[in-house]
């Protein structure tokens, strides 16, 4: 199992421009959510999906939109970057609710300038 | 609203113990988690504590969780140099959802 994957490692965007940042999982889990890392400030969940068709928001879901069309993927796209979206993005899996561990992907580095 | 707090920076000599400590809001947080942090690296989870619980240990991790004090304590015994890591305290919020709060993270530097 490759486990979780994010595309692209690292990634500079000019603002007001748009990008998806691709995440996907092979082990049929059915929980992905989206998180942000800055510094000082732990992580801040954006959105998350309990099952394919399903997405609801985090703490901090402004600027960004996701969805969730398969099991496997979830995309989280940045409509019009901002100089406040610069962050390390993580995505996470787990099989469900409860005490299901969250397998965290490498991380997507992201710089707007 | 949820807030989970954390001292930022501890240094141990390697073979001592380290704590970290963790103060949590929701009282109604089912479990709560210890991640790690390697540099460069994503999360990942070194353990779990369930609320109706005070501690848990495997192997050189304990846990220690005051419910009243709303208090979350990790402690590694005989620390490494490869526990040099960034550490995360996180409480599941929201019941039946896998929603994580995470804490701000406490660095943790073992000097040899």
């Amino acid at each position: 199992n490759a486990g979780v994957t994010q595309t692209p490692k690292f990634q500079v965007l000019k603002t007001g421009q748009s990008m998806t940042l691709q995440c996907a999982q092979d082990m049929n889990h059915e929980y992905m959510s989206w998180y942000r890392q800055d510094p000082g400030m732990g992580l801040r969940l954006i959105h998350y999906s309990v099952g394919a068709g399903i997405t609801d928001q985090g703490e901090v879901p402004n600027g960004y939109n996701v969805s969730r069309s398969t099991t496997e993927d979830f995309p989280l796209r940045l409509l019009s970057a901002a100089p406040s979206q610069t962050s390390v993005y993580f995505c996470a899996s787990s099989y469900g609710a409860g005490v299901n561990e969250q397998y965290f992907g490498p991380g997507t580095r992201l710089t707007v300038t | 609203g949820e807030d989970v707090e954390q001292s930022l920076f501890l240094s141990v000599r390697e073979g001592d113990s380290s704590v970290i400590n963790c103060t949590y809001t929701d009282s109604s947080s089912t479990y709560l988690y210890w991640y790690k942090q390697e540099p460069g690296a994503g999360l990942q989870l070194l353990t779990y504590i369930f609320s109706n619980m005070d501690m848990k240990q495997d192997q050189r991790l304990t846990v220690l969780l005051n419910k009243k004090d709303k208090h979350l304590s990790l402690r590694i015994a005989d620390t490494q140099t490869g526990d040099s890591a960034i550490y995360f305290c996180a409480e599941m919020f929201g019941g039946a959802t896998n929603k994580l709060i995470f804490g701000t993270g406490t660095l943790l530097a073992v000097q040899p």
